[in-house]
């Protein structure tokens, strides 16, 4: 497809299970994002990747979060232990070169963690 | 405090009246993005711009960087526009800071 996809759409956790959420980011989109949504509010930036390097990290709630793109294109954002806080929907985003480009958003991952 | 600031949070209109919807920020921006997010969809890019004014169909989005203030603007509303619009910049270290958004319901 052209567009950024997500998988899984959606993903129920045991409260204390790992997960392990995936962006396909637009063919030869540098830029990769990861954003938070907790319901009824907006997004919350967790990372930013250009090309395989992780260049900010400083939204990332937790040391149980974890980024990673290690090849420059798809990317997996991995959430260890979970906890009920992290019921959100994660999205992801991508854009072709760097600052202040159109990002592309993906239709997101819900999670639930009960 | 919030970067980025939208109102109304909420806002019901009538088909085919004109909707305003307002959006002030704190930070240096090297851009405004106004994204629309349907029911259980995902995020769509209507507008991205750094000066000035821009205009896709019935959609006009306007942005004041001395005041540091945007404005999305929908002519003839219908309710297929009912969505949340959300409101988001990007400052030079390509960092997002986003709205909560703002709840449109257009009633036929």
């Amino acid at each position: 497809g052209a567009g950024v996809s997500q998988s899984p759409r959606y993903k129920v956790a045991k409260r204390g299970q790992d997960v392990a959420l995936r962006c396909d980011p637009i063919s030869g989109h540098v830029s990769l994002f990861w954003y938070q949504q907790a319901l009824g509010q907006g997004p919350e930036f967790l990372t930013y990747f250009q090309n395989e390097a992780q260049l900010d990290k400083s939204g990332l709630p937790s040391d149980r979060f974890f980024a990673e793109r290690p090849e420059g294109s798809v990317s997996t954002l991995k959430i260890q232990r979970t906890q009920q806080e992290d019921s959100a929907v994660y999205l992801c985003a991508s854009s072709a070169h760097r600052e202040g480009e159109t990002q592309y958003f993906g239709p997101g991952t819900r999670l639930l963690v009960l | 405090k919030n970067e980025v600031e939208q109102s109304p949070q909420n806002l019901t209109a009538q088909e085919g009246e004109f909707i305003t919807i307002n959006c002030s920020y704190s930070v240096g921006i090297s851009a405004l993005h106004w994204l629309q997010q349907h029911p259980g969809g995902g995020i769509v890019s209507l507008f991205m711009l750094s000066s000035g004014k821009k205009k896709h169909g019935r959609l006009i989005a306007t942005i004041n960087i001395q005041e540091k203030h945007s404005s999305l603007h929908i002519t003839a509303s219908h309710p297929r526009d009912s969505a949340v619009y959300i409101c988001a910049v990007t400052n030079t270290g390509n960092q997002f800071y986003f709205g909560t958004g703002t709840s449109l319901t257009v009633i036929p």
